[in-house]
Formats: C-alpha cells, sequence, structure tokens
C-alpha cells in the first residue's frame, strides 16, 4: 500500500514569493491535516481538510491556506513568504476519525527554505 | 486552551524498559492522548493512544493516570530502532468530526547500546 506523497521535497524560495506545496494520501483516506515543523515551535497544526471541505484550522495567518480535490489530493499555499515560514511542512492521511480515536499516516515532508 | 509538557531528552540502555512522560494538566474530560515518534528525516508515525484506560498494544503500552493530568508511553525494550523524537499529543474533538491538535514538545530518546 503506497504511503502518503508530498511534493516537492526541498524547495527554496525568496521572501514575498508564494508556494505551493501537495500531497497525495493513502488510498481511501478523506482526511488529510497539514503541519508545520521548525525548531523553535516544533510541531503545530495547520489546517485539516475531509470531503473538499477545511474542518478545522491552527493558529496561522490568513497567508497559509489549503484546499483539498475531489480524489483527497491536497495542496496547501504559503503566499507572501516570510524568513520565519522556513520549516518542513508535513502532511498527514486517516481514515474518518470518529471521536479522537484513529491513526495519521505522514508523508517524509516539505522541506521549504526561505531566503 | 489544552498544553502538553514533556522532558527534552531521556536516555535508556537498550533493552531496559523506557519510561516517557508527559503533562496535561488542562486536559478535558474529551481529549483523547496520542503518541506519535519521528525518527531522523522521516515524518511522526503513530504509537499508541487512549482516553481513560491503559493501552497496550505491539509498539508500547501508555499508562494513564486517573486525574489523567499526566501520561506516561511505556517501551517495554528499548532497541536501537526505538531511538526517536517521542511526542504526545491532545486531539480535542470539536464537532461534527472536526478537532484540534495541541503538541508537545517532544521528547528525544537515546538508546545506549
Amino acid at each position: 500500500k503506497a504511503g502518503v506523497t508530498q511534493t516537492p521535497r526541498y524547495l527554496i524560495k525568496t521572501r514575498g514569493q508564494q508556494v505551493t506545496l501537495s500531497c497525495s494520501p493513502i488510498s481511501g483516506h478523506r482526511s488529510v491535516s497539514w503541519y508545520q515543523q521548525t525548531p523553535g515551535q516544533g510541531l503545530q497544526f495547520l489546517f485539516e481538510y475531509f470531503s473538499e471541505t477545511q474542518r478545522n484550522k491552527g493558529n496561522f495567518p490568513g497567508r497559509f491556506s489549503g484546499r483539498q480535490f475531489s480524489n483527497s489530493r491536497s495542496e496547501m499555499n504559503v503566499s507572501t513568504l516570510e524568513l520565519g515560514d522556513s520549516a518542513l511542512y508535513l502532511c498527514a492521511s486517516s481514515l474518518v476519525w470518529r471521536e479522537g480515536t484513529g491513526e495519521l499516516f505522514f508523508g517524509e515532508g516539505s522541506r521549504l527554505t526561505v531566503l | 486552551d489544552a498544553k502538553t509538557t514533556q522532558p527534552n531528552s531521556m536516555e535508556s540502555n537498550e533493552e531496559e524498559p523506557v519510561h516517557l512522560p508527559c503533562n496535561h494538566s488542562t486536559i478535558s474530560g474529551t481529549d483523547y492522548i496520542h503518541w506519535y515518534r519521528q525518527l531522523p528525516s522521516q515524518g511522526p508515525e503513530y504509537v499508541i493512544h487512549g482516553l481513560t484506560s491503559n493501552v497496550n498494544n505491539r509498539m508500547a503500552s501508555l499508562a494513564i493516570a486517573e486525574d489523567r493530568k499526566s501520561s506516561t508511553l511505556i517501551l517495554h525494550r528499548a532497541t536501537l530502532r526505538d531511538a526517536a523524537v517521542y511526542y504526545c499529543i491532545l486531539r480535542t474533538p470539536s464537532g461534527a468530526g472536526s478537532y484540534q491538535l495541541t503538541f508537545g514538545k517532544g521528547t528525544k530518546l537515546s538508546v545506549i547500546p
């Protein structure tokens, strides 16, 4: 069974640019969530999508956005990049979660460097 | 908001049990406790989760305090492959299948051969 695939794995951007990251979930998984990981802040929840709808959002500015397509693939976009956006961006997929149970399957992440 | 606190690092000898603590004193009654671990250059992987009762699976055990303000992940026999950063996470349901996640800073476990 193929795992969660994130592309690109590495990318370098400059301040002010925008970036789009892609995530292909495990087949059959309809929930996709995104996380930012930095040395200073650790892991932080960005948002979660289910059936093309954003169900929840973490405490990030509006520059961070995402979407999910009908095949459950998801993209996240960061506009007007800042140096502090340099991070590992992780995507995770899961079957429908009920009441806090279940398991997240993470991809290996997209490492973004902002110069 | 719920918050979790973990030690920055711990060491264990190979084949010895390891107890990784997590404090979550502001946990609410509906928060699930999840543990994930992250090996170098990989995404996190699921270890175990629970709500109120202690839980066991093939990877580990989760001991939850009676007041639920703390929990302990127990690796029964540490191996070199268990060297990773272990994250304690609270998953707070927020209706209609939605949820919020609160991550601890993680404990880096080193296993000594």
